[in-house]
């Protein structure tokens, strides 16, 4: 069965500092990976997707992940943070025939302090 | 344009009573997911529409949850005999078709007494 882990449940930063938050994953068959973000009193918003093609994707707001095959992994990344990024982060699978179907992992909180 | 919406966005319940859940997704999608965001579990899939088709219902954690889809557009997800581990933020989102990224509404927390 799939499952996701995010292993850090918080993690603070000072602005400006590069951030990374850690996403693994299990499953057999090929996958279909995400990052959602949920910023305060907001729902979920679609940060990033890996479907297929190039391994690094990217957000529009200077975040990205790379999809690691053989570590079953899909790390977000920042290379300096902002205040406003202080949100939940939430990695997302998906896979095969029932690729509708997103089993989240627990969410990090990313605190960003001035 | 508008996103998906729902109502109410607060339910306060006492245990044994019945609720009802609101989903209004966007124009023109035609896929529809239920989700659960629970302290103790996370975000859980509970049950997907797409179409006229069947819908997928494994998600859905006992019988005393139920939902449907009138006319392809709005669906309601009900509650029977709430019991309090079902206190949670519940999610809907909706796509254009399943492959298609997940809009996801602001939620409707409930709290069961």
């Amino acid at each position: 069965a799939q499952s996701v882990t995010q292993l850090d449940s918080q993690v603070p930063v000072f602005e400006e500092a590069p951030v990374e938050l850690r996403c693994n994953y299990s499953s057999s068959v090929s996958v279909y990976l995400f990052w959602y973000v949920q910023y305060p009193n907001q729902g979920l918003q679609l940060l990033l997707k890996y479907l297929s093609g190039s391994t690094l994707v990217e957000s529009i707001n200077g975040f990205e992940a790379e999809f690691n095959k053989s570590q079953t992994s899909f790390h977000l990344r920042k290379p300096s943070v902002h205040i406003s990024d202080t949100a939940e982060y939430f990695c997302a699978v998906s896979e095969g025939d029932s690729s509708y179907k997103l089993i989240f992992g627990s969410g990090t909180r990313l605190l960003v302090r001035p | 344009g508008a996103g998906v919406s729902q109502s109410p966005s607060n339910k306060v319940t006492e245990k044994g009573k019945d609720v009802e859940l609101r989903c209004d997704p966007i124009s023109g999608h035609t896929a529809l997911y239920w989700y659960r965001q629970s302290l103790g579990q996370g975000l859980e899939f509970l049950i997907y529409f797409q179409g006229n088709s069947a819908p997928d219902k494994s998600g859905l954690p006992s019988d005393r949850f139920s939902a449907e889809r009138t006319g392809g557009s709005v669906s309601t997800l009900t509650i029977q005999r709430t019991q309090q581990e079902d206190s949670a933020v519940y999610l809907c989102a909706s796509s254009l078709g399943h492959w298609d990224t997940q809009y996801f509404g602001p939620g409707t927390r409930l709290t069961v007494l």
